[in-house]
């Protein structure tokens, strides 16, 4: 049984480039949140995505949107990336509100 | 100020020796969820506690929720090298027990010299 899955490990981009990030989740779950943990931090959340729709988001500015496929698995983009952005890039997935998010490897982002 | 501080910042034990992480809140909690992550990598679910008073126990890890206090720990006796890591504390303080967001403290970072 797959845990969740990240997409790449690791990207190296520079400033004022776009970014793509890719999630598939665990098996059986159909809820994919995003977070962002910058080193020495906590995650923070970004946003979650439940039926193909964002269903909450956290204090992150319009660059950063999101995508949900039927299949369950997500995408994060990032715009007009600067280098506060680099961070690692987490992706969590749970099978209901009253249910654990249980967490990808994460993708680690590098803004030169 | 963070809505959620952990305390220790950082913590150093001898293998064998027993220890306490806290975790505490300023706001309501509906959910606190302690998970355990390596340098760099993902965070691995440990437990989950919903309701004030429930203790929950896994190997030699049990964790605590004291709702009045706000407050949840977790306990490691007879620590071990494999216990090290960073422990982090996320918790349901802002969705109302929806789980839709957690926000998380900044995590305690856990040495256990052999």
């Amino acid at each position: 049984d797959a845990g969740v899955t990240q997409s790449p490990t690791h990207l190296i981009k520079t400033r004022g480039q776009q970014v793509t990030l890719r999630c598939s989740p665990k098996s059986g779950h159909d809820t994919v949140s995003w977070y962002q943990q910058a080193l020495g931090q906590g995650p923070q959340f970004i946003f979650q995505y439940y039926e193909e729709e964002e269903r909450q988001r956290g204090n992150f500015p319009d660059r950063f949107s999101g995508h949900q496929f039927p299949n369950y698995s997500s995408e994060l983009n990032v715009n007009a990336l600067w280098l506060g952005d680099s961070a690692l890039y987490l992706c969590a997935s749970s099978a209901g509100n009253d249910q654990p998010q249980h967490f990808g490897d994460g993708t680690r982002l590098s803004i030169l | 100020s963070q809505e959620l501080e952990q305390s220790p910042q950082s913590l150093i034990v001898q293998e064998g020796k027993n220890l306490t992480i806290n975790c505490t809140s300023s706001k309501t909690l509906y959910g606190l969820y302690w998970y355990k992550q390596k340098y760099g990598e993902g965070l691995i679910f440990l437990m989950m506690l919903q309701k004030g008073g429930e203790e929950k126990s896994h190997e030699k890890i049990t964790a605590k929720l004291d709702e009045k206090k706000q407050q949840s720990s977790l306990h490691i006796t007879a620590s071990q090298p494999s216990h090290a890591g960073i422990y982090l504390c996320g918790a349901d303080i802002s969705s109302g027990g929806s789980n839709y967001k957690l926000t998380f403290g900044k995590g305690t970072l856990l040495t256990v010299n052999p």
